[in-house]
């Protein structure tokens, strides 16, 4: 049972241009939602987080968007930048119900061109 | 550097021999977590500590499997009568507790590989 889905495997997108990661979640208790990017050979690295009381949290070329009603939340890369080439993990929580585990999405593959 | 510190980052063991993994959580962190990773997944959580206590884990954590956290700093994952499918990538996180958030900060990683 795959709680956080990442349809899309891989994405390539040219440099200057946005980048839009996507992320769908089943589970109605998650309320704080993470994005972490991961090079091969590295561990994960934290990028930017939303809680559920809000829609949209912006940290510098990234924006991530949060729509509760659809499950769903996005991350925007603008410009993209041949540097953010890496897999990209969409995590979520249900802290409110006294969780602290993230649950990940299998990734997605982003691909910047230069 | 300050960051999570795992070791060691490659092991190869045989079939049935036990390993043992330790992870070093940034200093002023109180919450440390181990997750596991395998080819073409995204990290699958495993257990984990709130200072020295262990107050979630998963049901991946096989019997086979024990992780310790003794005072409250580093934690140590031990994997009895290893299994190939124990094969993967063992990652471990630290946050600090503050509300409204679990913000984890990962380390590099020890792959492990059962031959």
């Amino acid at each position: 049972d795959q709680q956080v889905k990442q349809n899309s495997p891989s994405l390539s997108v040219q440099e200057g241009r946005i980048s839009i990661l996507n992320c769908d979640y089943t589970n109605s208790m998650f309320d704080y939602f993470l994005w972490y990017k991961k090079y091969p050979a590295e561990g994960p690295t934290f990028l930017i987080s939303i809680s559920s009381i809000k829609d949209k949290n912006e940290d510098g070329r990234f924006t991530v968007f949060l729509n509760k009603s659809a499950k769903h939340l996005s991350l925007h890369i603008v410009p993209s930048q041949p540097g953010d080439s890496a897999v990209y993990f969409c995590a979520a929580s249900a802290l409110q119900g006294g969780s602290e585990k993230l649950v990940f999405g299998k990734g997605t593959k982003l691909t910047v061109n230069p | 550097d300050t960051g999570v510190s795992q070791d060691p980052r490659h092991k190869i063991t045989k079939r049935g021999q036990n390993v043992t993994f330790r992870c070093d959580p940034i200093s002023e962190h109180n919450r440390l977590y181990w997750y596991r990773q395998t080819l073409g997944q995204g990290p699958e959580f495993l257990t984990y500590f709130q200072n020295e206590a262990q107050l979630e884990k998963s049901r991946l954590l096989s019997d086979r499997f024990s992780a310790e956290r003794p005072k409250g700093s580093f934690s140590t994952l031990e994997i009895q009568r290893t299994e190939q499918g124990d094969s993967a990538m063992y990652l471990c996180a630290s946050s600090l507790a503050r509300g409204g958030n679990t913000e984890a900060f990962f380390g590099q990683g020890t792959r492990l590989t059962v031959v």
